[in-house]
């Protein structure tokens, strides 16, 4: 069954240091998302990516953070200088427009941890 | 603004014994949910959806959920729990069309006694 995958399980950083976590999302899907949950706290959107553009962004996503689909197959989400607060667990989550009704397919996870 | 409420933030149940998670949504048009389960140290798994037609829904892992318009709810539902069940459950409500966010409730832990 295909399914996302993440990259790396788990990246330790120093404050203000550059991270870019990596997501291959399902091969045929066409809309890609980052949501982010913070330790003990609930899921919550970051963005939504489709035709090489944002779809979407929440308040969280300011300009420390970028997007982009560097070739045909990964995902990425980029933060610029890192921050305490960023430490978090990402995911990655794909979906495609000709299934299931905006259903979401989710990757094991990012977890993000500055230090 | 479309908002998810789970009230319940821990529930213990014993092996056997049913479960009823709660969820309350509030959504401008016709919601689309989800229950979503996580496992300790693992991602998202997708266990029911629900959109139109039948308001009852089965998904996988023998749960069910119900979906009450006038109530605004989304309950999850399980007969007899399993150790396994334990983990954190969460709701969650989007668009119909694809592209959508989605946005989660805060989670029920739940823990299984023997």
């Amino acid at each position: 069954e295909p399914e996302v995958t993440q990259t790396p399980s788990h990246q330790v950083t120093q404050m203000g240091q550059e991270v870019i976590l990596r997501c291959v999302p399902i091969s045929n899907h066409l809309y890609f998302y980052w949501y982010r949950q913070i330790l003990g706290q609930k899921v919550e959107f970051l963005v939504s990516f489709y035709n090489n553009e944002i779809s979407e962004k929440s308040e969280i996503f300011d300009d420390q953070f970028s997007v982009e689909r560097p070739d045909g197959s990964n995902f990425t989400l980029k933060i610029r200088s890192t921050k305490l607060e960023d430490s978090a667990m990402y995911f990655c989550a794909s979906s495609d427009e000709k299934s299931s009704y905006n259903e979401q397919f989710f990757g094991p996870g990012t977890r993000l941890t500055v230090l | 603004a479309q908002s998810v409420t789970q009230p319940d933030i821990h529930i213990t149940v014993s092996e056997g014994a049913s479960l009823e998670l709660r969820c309350n949504y509030s959504y401008g048009a016709t919601p689309y949910l989800f229950w979503y389960v996580q496992s300790p140290g693992q991602g998202l798994q997708l266990l029911l959806k629900y959109f139109s037609g039948d308001t009852l829904v089965q998904g996988i892992k023998g749960f069910e959920a119900e979906f009450k318009r006038s109530q605004s709810s989304f309950n999850l539902r399980k007969p007899s729990v399993h150790w396994s069940d334990a983990a954190e459950y969460f709701c969650a409500v989007g668009a119909y069309a694809a592209g959508n966010k989605l946005t989660f409730g805060g989670g029920t832990r739940v823990l299984v006694k023997p």
